[in-house]
């Protein structure tokens, strides 16, 4: 079984903070997402990756950046966090090809005060 | 452009009622429908999905969706609904050709009353 896991289930970070989320999948996918989920907007992609190092913004990028110097490591990175920031950040992974599922991590409920 | 559409956003029912949720989608091209649900405090996880073939799709937990071209829907279904259904579902697109970008609709939150 797919084994997506994120480092932190909640996290409390200052304004301007740099906050790192990470991600591990133990599935050796070729492909990981961070997606941003809210109350009513439901998922929004803010970066995918399809290789070690290569990364594609998704509809939501500004604010973050992402590395992945590992197959299996994806890493979402607030440069420096701000109150609208404030989300759940859910990672997911999947096998190559545009139609697989995406399998999910737990999800990090990042607040910034 | 592709989109997705629940128009319900928040069901509550009796245990032992039956569940349909909508969804429609606008897309170019050929289209994969996926349904996922997250329970509460769990991660997302895929119910269905529908590639080719059989219309009619069956899941995980007893749920079924049906995938109508002409209407553009794929509606998931559940004779009888159970306390434990209680969750948030999402629809879900396969990505057009040449990205990644699922497109997810905005999730319907379903809580079943026992």
């Amino acid at each position: 079984d797919v084994k997506v896991t994120q480092s932190s289930r909640y996290l409390v970070k200052r304004t301007g903070e740099k906050v790192f989320l990470e991600c591990v999948q133990d599935m050796d996918h070729e492909n990981m997402f961070w997606y941003r989920q809210d109350p009513g907007l439901g998922l929004r992609l803010i970066y995918f990756s399809y290789d070690v190092k290569m990364k594609e913004k998704g509809d939501i990028p500004e604010g973050y950046s992402v590395s992945r110097e590992k197959k299996e490591r994806f890493s979402l990175i607030l440069e420096s966090a701000s109150t609208n920031q404030t989300s759940m950040y859910l990672c997911a992974s999947s096998p190559p090809g545009p139609n697989s599922p995406l399998h999910f991590g737990n999800g990090t409920r990042l607040t910034v005060t | 452009a592709q989109s997705v559409s629940q128009h319900n956003h928040h069901v509550i029912l009796s245990e032992a009622a039956s569940l349909e949720l909508g969804c429609n989608y606008s897309y170019g091209g050929t289209v994969n429908l996926f349904w996922y649900v997250q329970y509460p405090g769990q991660h997302l996880q895929l119910l269905l999905k529908y590639f080719s073939g059989d219309p009619l799709v069956k899941g995980i937990k007893g749920f079924e969706a049906e995938f109508i071209k002409s209407k553009f829907s794929f509606n998931l279904r559940k004779p009888s609904v159970q306390w434990s259904d209680t969750a948030e579902y999402f629809c879900a697109v396969n990505p057009p050709p040449g990205t990644y970008k699922y497109i997810f609709g905005t999730g319907t939150r379903l809580k079943v009353l026992a």
